[in-house]
């Protein structure tokens, strides 16, 4: 089975400081990792995904993430927070059985702040 | 594409009723999910369509939900009868199966209100 973890509920953020959004996981085999971010009232869009390759990746609205083998981590970064950033974000891997199917994290908030 | 297509966006009920929550996928998609949304459970997984077959389908919570997917762009999620805990929001989301980075696409959901 595999599995993900967000370990903070919720990450406060000044505008225009660095921020930071954990993720580890767990899984036998490749690790096909995805981040969504949920804006209030909306549903999951994607944001950026690591299959293979360059261990930093780029998504949309300025966002990265790095994906640490050794550390099981796929942290989700932005060099420099907007409040506009605000919302929930998901960290999710695909299942290795095959299809589609994710296992989401339980969902992290980010509170940018002026 | 006007992307996942759900309908209502809001649904309030008494107790007892039951429910359809619609869902239009993006053409061309061939896998469908629904999800479920709450504060306390977060967001879980309730059955997953490839080539409008169920393929799992473990997490309906029982007897009284089901799902059906009579054609590549049409699902249904039925609950019968509904009851105060199914209050949640429910998300489909559509991809394109046959890689292993395929994305999920979700819709804006249905709000359900169970009285």
């Amino acid at each position: 089975a595999q599995s993900v973890a967000q370990p903070e509920d919720q990450v406060n953020v000044a505008e225009g400081n660095p921020l930071t959004v954990k993720c580890t996981y767990s899984v036998s085999g490749n690790p096909y990792l995805f981040w969504y971010v949920q804006y209030p009232n909306r549903g999951l869009q994607f944001l950026l995904k690591y299959i293979t390759g360059d261990n930093l990746v780029k998504g949309s609205y300025g966002f990265e993430a790095e994906f640490n083998k050794s550390q099981t981590s796929f942290h989700l970064k932005k060099p420099s927070a907007l409040v506009s950033d605000s919302a929930l974000y998901f960290c999710a891997v695909r299942d290795t059985g095959g299809g589609n199917k994710l296992t989401f994290g339980t969902g992290t908030q980010l509170k940018v702040e002026l | 594409d006007a992307g996942v297509i759900q309908s209502p966006r809001h649904e309030v009920t008494e107790m007892g009723q039951e429910v359809t929550l619609r869902c239009k996928p993006i053409s061309g998609h061939n896998s469908l999910f629904w999800y479920r949304q709450t504060m306390m459970r977060g967001l879980e997984l309730l059955i997953y369509f490839n080539n409008n077959v169920p393929i799992d389908d473990s997490g309906m919570p029982e007897d009284r939900f089901s799902a059906k997917m009579p054609n590549a762009s049409f699902s249904t999620l039925k609950i019968q009868p509904s009851e105060p805990r199914d209050s949640a929001v429910y998300f489909c989301a559509s991809s394109l199966d046959g890689g292993v980075g395929n994305i999920q696409y979700f819709g804006a959901g249905t709000r359900l209100s169970v009285l």
